[in-house]
């Protein structure tokens, strides 16, 4: 596969469940990104890694909960969520923090909170 | 702050008809600017992208030129297709940050 993989593409969950969202990147990127993608607002940067260490994180709440074990791979932990926080969540990735005008996405996956 | 406001969609076109997209911003300084596309069920990609006042950013057919004195950036086409149907978003970097419009929806029919 190449460029930037998400799995899964569409999560139900409740309010109390645990989930996981999973970002692939096959370009050998060293930067890696979360966002939240809601109708008709912009897109909101929630996460930033640089070679596996955060460095950003843009005052999301703590029942969102990245880890990036390596420089490939980035997870998003979600633990009692609300329905607000549905969304399409995007993951990208770009050779260098500062290159964010170069970053590749990968199609997101589409959240529902129940 | 810096900010970018894009028109509301969504933008419903006949083929062959010309497109505009209007994107205003708010920044301090020199940003460059972007516009990015989304297809259906597909990540967000670069489209074209400008780095300085009167620079025309272009691709596919999409035009677009930056415009200090108004603080604009609209993305003109002159004749859309049903394959242009998608979701664009106009952004800004400042400070190495990337500022989003909140995209507009583009509708082509046959």
């Amino acid at each position: 596969e190449t460029g930037v993989t998400q799995t899964p593409r569409h999560l139900v969950m409740g309010m109390t469940n645990k989930k996981s969202l999973k970002c692939e990147q096959h370009l050998g990127h060293n930067a890696m990104y979360w966002y939240k993608q809601s109708a008709k607002k912009p897109l909101e940067l929630m996460f930033v890694y640089n070679f596996k260490e955060q460095t950003e994180n843009n005052s999301v709440p703590s029942r969102f909960s990245p880890e990036c074990p390596n420089s490939s791979h980035l997870f998003l932990h979600l633990h009692t969520l609300q329905p607000e926080d549905s969304a399409l969540y995007l993951c990208a990735s770009s050779q260098d923090p500062g290159e964010r005008d170069t970053q590749y996405f990968g199609p997101g996956t589409r959240l529902t909170v129940l | 702050g810096n900010s970018v406001t894009q028109m509301e969609g969504p933008v419903t076109l006949s083929e062959e008809a010309f497109l505009t997209i209007n994107c205003t911003y708010t920044a301090t300084g020199y940003p460059s600017l972007f516009w990015y596309v989304q297809y259906p069920g597909e990540g967000l990609q670069l489209l074209l992208k400008a780095t300085k006042a009167d620079d025309k950013g272009s691709n596919k057919g999409f035009e677009a030129t930056y415009r200090k004195e108004t603080t604009s950036f609209h993305l003109e086409k002159g004749s859309v297709q049903v394959s242009d149907s998608a979701v664009y978003f106009c952004a800004l970097d400042s400070n190495y940050q990337l500022i989003w419009g909140a995209g507009t929806k583009l509708i082509i029919k046959p």
